[in-house]
Order: structure tokens, then C-alpha cells, then sequence
């Protein structure tokens, strides 16, 4: 079966650091993603990770770790505007565009 | 270069109805994936087409069915519908659908079932 976990909720304050946690069990694994997304908006592309490792892009960071089907997304100088849902979606073993995601992890950034 | 849009962005209808949702890619992709989101499930693939072929489908009833046309805009049509497929649509759009081809979602089609 399809399963992605992620925190419902996370608070945090301006200036700080969070890191939102995925874990996941997929049939084959092709590549995890993060999404943000603001209240009544799409998602928006913010990382993608198919090797183990770190990937940094400015403020956010994304680690993926397959052997333990692990991910987290880190956020540095929390900003306000940072206040949104973060989406954890995992690509399944055939390759296509077929994402499962987790059910998002709402951020609540405070001043 | 315009975004993926959606229309309509809002619509009511009542049980037993049906109702057809569009999609328009960004210039240029061909794959074309469309969501379900609700809050209690959160995102749901429905299915993806790429080149007018429907390539992949999620774990929902046949009265959720999609096309492709000839230009990549893509239609889904949920027919008969409940009061439980009341839902934010979504549509993503990207190049080919392969590799680390980046998916862009659309804004989204709200649909209330009364």
C-alpha cells in the first residue's frame, strides 16, 4: 500500500528554524517532492529529492534518506508569509506522474 | 509564460448532476495529472494523460472520467455526482511526466454538491 505521514500542525516563531518531517511507505519510489501551500491557493514546487542527501535552495532545505523512507524540509529565518501548508508527495515505482502525497503539515509562523 | 488555468474556478451543483472541469497546460507540456482535495484526504491523483492517452489512474469510481485533446488541454467529467465529491480540483501540468519533470498546478476548480 500507499503511505505518507507528516505532522497535521507545527507552530513556530519569526526568525526561527522548523523542520517539517515526511515518512513514507510507497510500492517503489521514484523521487519525493514538497509543495507549499497558502490557504486557497495551488501548490507550489519548492524541492525535489531522489538521491540520499541534502538538497539546499536559499532558505529551505530538503533531506531524503530512502533506506529509512525518511524526508524532511527545513526552513530557516521563518518568515510570515512562511505560514502555509507544506505537502510531502512521493512518486510511485512506475515512473509517470503518478504522486502520492502526504495530507500536509499546516505551519503557523508567529511574530 | 502563463500558468496552468483552470475553469471554471467555482461551481454549485446538486446530487445526480454532472459536471465537466477544464484544464489548460502551460505552453508547451504534455502531461497533464488531475487531483482530488479534500480536507479530511488531502491531495488524490484521479488520473494523468500525456499525448491524448490516459497513462495512469488512481483508486476512483468510473463516474470520475478524463480526456486529452489534441493541443494538451484536458477535460475530467464526473458524472452522477455525490455529496461527497463536494472537492477542490486540481490540475498540474509538466513537460513529459518523466524523471524530475516538475509538476505546476492550476488554481484550482471548487466544486460544492448540495
Amino acid at each position: 500500500g500507499q503511505n505518507i505521514d507528516q505532522p497535521t500542525e507545527m507552530t513556530a516563531t519569526e526568525g526561527a528554524i522548523v523542520q517539517i518531517n515526511c515518512t513514507y511507505q510507497t510500492s517503489g519510489f521514484n523521487g519525493l517532492f514538497w509543495y507549499q501551500q497558502h490557504a486557497g491557493e495551488a501548490p507550489t514546487f519548492l524541492s525535489y529529492n531522489v538521491l540520499d542527501g541534502l538538497e539546499e535552495k536559499g532558505r529551505f532545505s530538503s533531506f531524503l534518506s530512502r533506506s529509512k523512507g525518511y524526508s524532511y524540509l527545513l526552513l530557516k529565518e521563518l518568515q510570515m508569509k512562511d505560514s502555509a501548508s507544506y505537502l510531502c508527495a512521493v512518486r510511485d515505482g512506475t515512473g509517470f506522474q503518478k504522486l502520492v502525497f502526504g495530507t500536509g503539515t499546516r505551519l503557523l509562523v508567529s511574530p | 509564460k502563463a500558468g496552468v488555468t483552470q475553469t471554471p474556478r467555482y461551481l454549485i451543483k446538486t446530487r445526480g448532476q454532472q459536471v465537466t472541469l477544464s484544464c489548460s497546460p502551460i505552453s508547451g507540456h504534455r502531461s497533464v495529472s488531475w487531483y482530488q482535495q479534500t480536507p479530511g484526504q488531502g491531495l488524490q491523483f484521479l488520473f494523468e494523460y500525456f499525448s491524448e492517452t490516459q497513462r495512469n489512474k488512481g483508486n476512483f469510481p468510473g463516474r470520475f472520467s478524463g480526456r486529452q485533446f489534441s493541443n494538451s488541454r484536458s477535460e475530467m467529467n464526473v458524472s452522477t455526482l455525490e455529496l461527497g465529491d463536494s472537492a477542490l480540483y486540481l490540475c498540474a501540468s509538466s513537460l513529459s511526466g518523466l524523471g524530475e519533470d516538475t509538476q505546476y498546478f492550476g488554481p484550482g476548480t471548487r466544486l460544492t454538491v448540495l
